[in-house]
């Protein structure tokens, strides 16, 4: 099965600074697509940036912005100009192009930003 | 706001007991995913339906099932319920179900098992 990996926890950034959360995965297929998840106290999850596995170039939505290499199998968030609204759980996800559609969570990692 | 309800929002039972979580998806949707976040366990995806039909299966306990009904909303059955049962249900939603959608998450329903 595949695995998704955070191996940051935690992590803080001062406002305004940039901050880069790391996600590894572990797959033997080719065709997949990898998501990044805010899930701020409200609990809610809300969808940050998606990238497609056979996409070359990397995802950018607004200040958010992501280092996807595929042989290192190497996803990473990158939050420019962090605000305090950025102070999240966010979590990394895998989810299958062919094999069932399943989605697979990293553990997430907790952002704090420091006024 | 997502756009998607989930009933009821906490929900305190005895275990052995059975519960029914419902979701109603985005106007337009056709897709609903059902997932559990729990604090041992992480954010587990258990099931997906689209338009009435279960499209991909997850780490769904044969305690639970769950349907997809006409009108699109979607109900998770727990039964037989246990401790660890106890978490956040997340129902999420799209358009088609089709990768790479992005989901609307609901509030989440907090079931606690005592």
């Amino acid at each position: 099965a595949q695995t998704v990996t955070q191996s940051q926890p935690e992590m803080s950034v001062q406002e305004a600074e940039t901050v880069t959360l790391s996600c590894t995965y572990d797959t033997s297929e080719s065709d997949y697509y990898l998501f990044w998840y805010k899930q701020p106290p409200s609990r809610q999850m809300i969808l940050v940036i998606r990238q497609e596995a056979y996409k070359q170039q990397n995802a950018t939505e607004n200040r958010f912005s992501v280092n996807f290499q595929k042989a290192a199998k190497s996803f990473s968030l990158k939050i420019s100009d962090s605000q305090l609204g950025d102070a999240a759980m966010y979590f990394c996800a895998y989810r299958s192009a062919n094999t069932g559609n399943q989605f697979y969570f990293g553990t997430g990692t907790s952002l704090t930003v420091i006024p | 706001d997502s756009g998607v309800t989930q009933t009821p929002k906490h929900l305190i039972t005895a275990t052995g007991q059975r519960v029914t979580l419902r979701c109603s998806p985005r106007s337009g949707d056709l897709s609903v995913y059902w997932y559990q976040q729990s604090l041992d366990q992480g954010l587990q995806f258990l099931i997906q339906y689209y338009n009435g039909e279960e499209r991909a299966k997850g780490n769904i306990l044969e305690r639970f099932s769950a349907q997809q009904f006409p009108d699109l909303h979607s109900e998770l059955n727990l039964s037989s319920l246990e401790l660890g049962d106890s978490a956040l249900y997340f129902c999420a939603s799209s358009e088609s179900g089709n990768v790479p959608e992005t989901q609307y998450f609901g509030p989440g329903t907090r079931l606690l098992v005592l």
